[in-house]
């Protein structure tokens, strides 16, 4: 399976700055199948990027995606009040699925 | 409006059998995969089980593998888990998923969760 880990395991910021999310693939992604998703606590994970690069419906554009192979890169451009979560990222190219451990923006 | 409802989360003994149900409403459930996720308390996400389309070819984690049973009734718009010997490393909360395809023949992803049931293996 793939085992993916992402870096830090907690980012503390303040609102209006940048936040920069690592996620390593132990062997490479293929054709860049790798999503992200926010979960606040008590609430279902909600998806804000597919395909690496690509933003869901409906999600900001000061969430961006980047990287291929394996290493990939979730930005937050300026940081708002509601996004202090926690973040995880999906490999969905092989069975099984796996997450990374995830990444929790505080204030 | 998508809506998927889990249902049938309960504390059980270990050794013990569990149905879980994830009522789907708001697109055409036989057209889409189906998946179930666990976040065992304070812990992360992993991925349990998914069931494709029409043939309804399954896949499960190594960790589920043999013990639980996905299964999809498109005549009822419901997913099913079927959970036989359970352990309490099997304690979690239960995500059902509705996986999207971007295009035909690209891999999908879990793109819509419901709400979560919970469930609780001890004695």
């Amino acid at each position: 399976e793939i085992v993916l880990t992402q870096s830090p395991g907690t980012l503390s910021l303040s609102p209006g700055e940048r936040a920069t999310l690592s996620c390593r693939a132990r062997q490479s992604v293929s054709s860049s199948y790798l999503a992200w998703y926010q979960q606040k606590p008590g609430q279902a994970p909600r998806l804000l990027i597919h395909g690496a690069s690509s933003r869901a419906t409906g999600i900001p554009d000061r969430f961006s995606g980047s990287g291929s192979g394996t290493d990939f890169t979730l930005t937050i451009s300026r940081l708002e009040p509601e996004d202090f979560a926690v973040y995880y990222c999906l490999q969905y190219g092989s069975s099984p699925l796996t997450f990374g451990g995830g990444t929790k923006v505080e204030i | 409006e998508v809506q998927l409802l889990e249902s049938g989360g309960d504390l059980v003994q270990p050794g013990g059998s569990l149905r879980l149900s994830c009522a789907a409403s708001g697109f055409t459930f036989r057209n889409y995969a189906m998946s179930w996720v666990r976040q065992a308390p304070g812990e992360g996400l992993e991925w349990v089980s998914a069931i494709s389309t029409s043939v309804g070819t399954t896949y499960y984690a190594d960790s589920v593998k043999g013990r639980f049973t996905i299964a999809r009734d498109d005549s009822k718009s419901t997913l099913y888990l079927l959970m036989n010997s359970l352990r309490a490393e099997d304690t979690a909360v239960y995500y059902c998923a509705k996986l999207v395809e971007v295009a035909t023949g690209t891999k999908p992803f879990p793109a819509y969760w419901g709400q979560g049931t919970l469930v609780t293996v001890s004695s």
